[in-house]
C-alpha cells in the first residue's frame, strides 16, 4: 500500500495567516493527489484535485501544488471558518490511501 | 442539489451481520462510481469499497476483504454495504461517497454523506 505522510499533524495559527501542509507520498502517484477538509460533525469537502485543480465552489484562498511524491496544501490567509482537519489522498493505486490529517487550529 | 444519506448504523455483536444503505438524490446516480469511506473514533480517514456505475467493477480494502460487500440498486438510486462478520475495529462512522465519473478507479470524492455510526461490541 502506498503510505500518505502528511506534517504536521496540529498547528496553531493566527487569522490572516499563511499555513501550508506538506504530503508525502511512499511512491510516485503523479498528479493523483485531492486534498479534503473535514469539520467535527459534518461531512468532509473536497478543496484540491490532481494536485493543483480548485474545486467548483471553493475559495481561491486554498491552493495545491506538487507531483510525484512531494506535495503542498496552502491557505494564503486564514479565516475562523477554516478550522478543521485536513487529508490529503492519493488515488493512483489502490487501495485509495489517505494521510493522517492535519488539524488546524486558531 | 447533490444529497447522499446513509442509514442503517447502530450497535452489533462481533460477528452479527449489519447492512447499511444510502440513498441518493440531486444528481443521475448511474452515471457515477460510488464508494465508502470510514472514520474510525479519533482515527483518520480510511477507504473501504468502492463500485463502478454498472457494479462491473469493485474493490475492497484488505482490512475489510472478504467480509464486506458493497452493491448498488441504480433503480432505487441506492448503495449499499453489507458488513458480514464485523470485528470491534470496524466500529466507525461509514460515509457514502461519490466519485468523480463512472469508474472507480478515478476515487476523487466529491460528494459526501454524513455518515452513519457503527459500533460494534458484545
Amino acid at each position: 500500500d502506498i503510505q500518505m505522510t502528511q506534517s504536521p499533524s496540529s498547528l496553531s495559527a493566527s487569522v490572516g495567516d499563511r499555513l501550508t501542509i506538506t504530503c508525502q507520498a511512499s511512491q510516485d502517484i503523479s498528479k493523483y493527489l485531492n486534498w479534503y477538509q473535514h469539520k467535527p460533525g459534518r461531512a468532509p469537502q473536497l478543496l484540491i484535485y490532481d494536485a493543483s485543480n480548485l474545486q467548483t465552489g471553493v475559495p481561491s484562498r486554498f491552493s495545491g501544488g506538487g507531483s510525484g511524491t512531494d506535495f503542498t496544501f496552502t491557505v494564503s490567509s486564514l479565516q475562523p471558518e477554516d478550522i478543521a482537519t485536513y487529508y490529503c489522498q492519493q488515488y493512483s493505486h489502490r487501495p485509495y490511501t489517505f494521510g493522517q490529517g492535519t488539524k488546524v487550529e486558531i | 442539489e447533490v444529497q447522499l444519506v446513509e442509514s442503517g448504523g447502530g450497535l452489533v455483536q462481533p460477528g452479527r451481520s449489519l447492512r447499511l444503505s444510502c440513498e441518493v438524490s440531486g444528481f443521475t446516480f448511474d452515471d457515477y462510481a460510488m464508494h465508502w469511506v470510514r472514520q474510525a473514533p479519533g482515527k483518520g480517514l480510511e477507504w473501504v469499497s468502492g463500485i463502478s456505475w454498472d457494479s462491473g467493477n469493485i474493490g475492497y480494502a484488505d482490512s475489510v476483504k472478504g467480509r464486506f460487500i458493497i452493491s448498488r440498486d441504480n433503480a432505487k438510486n441506492s448503495l449499499f454495504l453489507q458488513l458480514m462478520s464485523p470485528r470491534t475495529d470496524d466500529t466507525a462512522s461509514y460515509f457514502c461517497v461519490r466519485g468523480r465519473g463512472p469508474g472507480y478507479y478515478v476515487a476523487l470524492f466529491d460528494h459526501w454523506g454524513q455518515g452513519t455510526l457503527v459500533t460494534v461490541s458484545s
